[in-house]
């Protein structure tokens, strides 16, 4: 079926080191969204990306989509106990947006 | 203040009742959401609505049915067909369907 596979699934840090979650499809996307949910909390949207290899910067968090529009990642710089969360990507296709499995990220102050 | 709300926060349930849960937004959007949230699984969608008098299924609508009678408000009934119903219910709506999603803060349904 439709997937948009989320790796990893779980990831531990140590606070100020940098995290990494990744995206991927086998099937091109319009665009990838970004979402953010707190423990206990609901999912919030972070950022979308609709260009071929286009690159956004919040902050600390760097966003990028594939030049294939197959794949993204996100990437924190140096984390915080802020940071900590599951992080889903959702993937555009075909008019239907399909969510990653998430990364959920613990960090040890 | 515009949002959407989601009641109760809490719900607890038997085995072989029929629950309904609440999705209500001020935001004008026309396009709203049912998504089932179990751990290591992600978000999963159950039905979805454009329009007003009009629903799609999603990936997962076995078991549960909903109604637009209202812009804004889109009620998901979880029925005894529903094989394992204990889970966290996120509503969501958008105001085009193709645009970001702005979410409840769900419902967490557990069926003794």
């Amino acid at each position: 079926g439709q997937q948009v596979m989320q790796i990893p699934q779980y990831q531990h840090v140590q606070e100020g080191e940098d995290f990494t979650t990744y995206c991927n499809s086998s099937t091109t996307l319009s665009n990838i969204q970004w979402y953010k949910q707190r423990p206990g909390g609901h999912p919030v949207f972070l950022i979308q990306l609709v260009k071929s290899g286009e690159v956004k910067k919040q902050k600390r968090l760097t966003f990028q989509f594939g030049e294939a529009k197959k794949n993204s990642s996100l990437h924190i710089t140096a984390t915080q106990t802020t940071d900590v969360g599951t992080y889903f990507c959702a993937g555009l296709r075909g008019g239907k947006l399909i969510f990653g499995q998430g990364t959920e990220l613990s960090v040890k102050p | 203040d515009g949002g959407i709300t989601q009641s109760p926060k809490y719900l607890f349930r038997k085995e072989g009742q029929n629950v309904t849960l609440s999705c209500e937004q001020n935001l004008n959007h026309d396009a709203m959401y049912w998504y089932r949230q179990d751990p290591g699984q992600g978000l999963r969608l159950i039905y979805y609505s454009q329009i007003v008098n009009d629903f799609q299924k999603g990936d997962i609508a076995e078991g549960y049915s909903v109604s637009r009678e209202k812009k804004e408000s889109f009620p998901l009934t979880v029925t005894s067909a529903q094989k394992n119903p204990t889970a966290f219910y996120l509503c969501a709506s958008t105001p085009d369907r193709v645009d970001t999603q702005y979410f409840g803060p769900g419902t967490r349904l557990t069926v003794l």
